[in-house]
């Protein structure tokens, strides 16, 4: 069945690093969503992508849409105390999004 | 405001017993979707509902129940066949296709088994 993959599962960084987390699809893709949670929340819708090669930005948020339409990435200029949590990336399936298997963030200060 | 209500937060229940968790949106959205998710881990797909009186088996659906007799309500059983319970559980709710806004979640309901 289809698959929704993301590396790496867990990444360190020290506050100001940058960070970038790939999402990887088995099958071509109509879109991509990213979600952030928080730990001990729940997750939240940051954004869509639905053309090829697109590129959309949220301040110091970077999200790129593959030419294939098969990966997604994620970039965070210089990281903040707030970008800590998990983000996943989701692909739609069937009556349902697919959701990848998540990239855990945790910034040091 | 609308958005999407998960009670209680958290839950504790006996071995043995069936608990069921309340999940209800005022969002409009057709569709309605139960993951549990275990620490560091993912989220997994119980059940999910298009429409009323119509659900679907989700990747882990033994060991659980769900009905879904009003657009705005999708409360999940948790029976007492399902053998590893505790877990954090999360409602979520969309338009039928889930375009542009994506999935809105509920805060979520932790349930421990004593």
């Amino acid at each position: 069945g289809q698959q929704v993959m993301q590396i790496p599962q867990y990444q360190h960084v020290q506050e100001g690093e940058d960070f970038t987390t790939y999402c990887n699809s088995s099958t071509t893709l109509s879109n991509i969503q990213w979600y952030k949670q928080r730990p001990g929340g729940h997750p939240v819708f940051l954004i869509q992508l639905v053309k090829s090669g697109e590129v959309k930005k949220q301040k110091r948020l970077t999200f790129q849409f593959g030419e294939a339409k098969k990966n997604s990435s994620l970039h965070i200029t210089a990281t903040q105390t707030t970008d800590v949590g998990t983000y996943f990336c989701a692909g739609p399936g069937t009556y349902k999004y697919i959701f990848g298997t998540g990239t855990r963030l945790k910034v040091l200060a | 405001d609308g958005g999407i209500t998960q009670s209680p937060k958290y839950l504790f229940r006996k071995e043995g017993q069936n608990v069921t968790l309340s999940c209800e949106q005022n969002l409009n959205h057709d569709a309605m979707y139960w993951y549990r998710q275990d620490p560091g881990q993912g989220l997994r797909l119980i059940y999910y509902s298009q429409i009323v009186n119509d659900f679907q088996k989700g990747d882990i659906a033994e060991g659980y129940s769900v009905s879904r007799e009003k657009k705005e309500s999708f409360p999940l059983t948790v029976t007492s066949a399902q053998k590893n319970p505790t877990a954090f559980y999360l409602c979520a709710s969309s338009t039928r296709q889930a375009s542009r806004y994506g999935y809105t979640f509920g805060s979520g309901t932790r349930l421990t088994v004593v």
